[in-house]
């Protein structure tokens, strides 16, 4: 069964410091992976996308993620934080059941950003 | 761009109590699915529906039940309300069997 990985529950960050979210999955073909954000009182929205196709994937608002299978690991990374980025980060991968696309999230990351 | 509504934000019912949420998307989805979020779980699959009338029973199907009877209405449906039931429930909606799914705001519901 398909399945993610999210190692970190929380994650405390300055302001135009890198941040760095970790996911590791497990997959028994090659998997589609995603990475979704989620701003307060409000609904998921798609960062990036992970289809078989290049290894580093770019987002929107900066973000970006690369796929490693060696290492069965897809963080999402930005190279400076902006206090707008304070959000929970799902990490999700893709499962086929009857020729039928579902999707399998991690538990969250917490992302905070201090001035 | 793709509208994913529910009908409430917040919701306060009463145990035993038969509750109705509901959503809607306006983008001619085939499929359409139903989530609990809770803390430190992550977001968890209750029903999905891949066209009107067909449902399936997601991973936490039982409590729950939906209805589909127009392509963009989708309703997830709490015969009798329990404490715990309390939680964010999120309704989503894609295209085709391989594409990106789309978020509804969520609605956040406290049962008492």
């Amino acid at each position: 069964a398909q399945s993610v990985t999210q190692l970190d529950s929380h994650v405390s960050v300055s302001e135009g410091t890198p941040v760095l979210l970790r996911c590791n999955y497990s997959s028994s073909y090659s998997p589609s992976l995603f990475w979704y954000v989620q701003h307060p009182n409000k609904g998921l929205q798609l960062l990036l996308k992970y289809t078989s196709a290049a290894t580093l994937v770019k987002g929107i608002n900066g973000f970006e993620a690369e796929f490693k299978k060696s290492e069965t690991s897809f963080h999402l990374t930005k190279p400076s934080a902006h206090m707008s980025d304070a959000a929970e980060y799902f990490c999700v991968v893709a499962t086929m059941n009857t020729g039928f696309q579902k999707l399998v999230f991690g538990t969250g990351t917490r992302l905070l950003v201090s001035p | 761009d793709v509208k994913v509504t529910q009908s409430s934000r917040y919701l306060v019912k009463r145990t035993g109590e038969k509750v109705f949420l509901e959503c809607v998307q306006d983008m001619d989805h085939e499929n359409m699915f139903w989530y609990r979020q809770d803390p430190g779980l992550g977001l968890r699959l209750i029903y999905f529906s891949y066209d009107v009338k067909m449902k399936e029973k997601g991973d936490i199907p039982e409590g729950y039940s939906v209805s589909r009877e127009k392509k963009e209405r989708f309703s997830l449906i709490l015969e009798s309300a329990s404490t715990n039931q309390t939680s964010m429930y999120l309704c989503a909606s894609r295209p085709g069997s391989r594409e990106t799914q789309y978020f509804g705001p969520g609605t956040r519901l406290l049962v008492l």
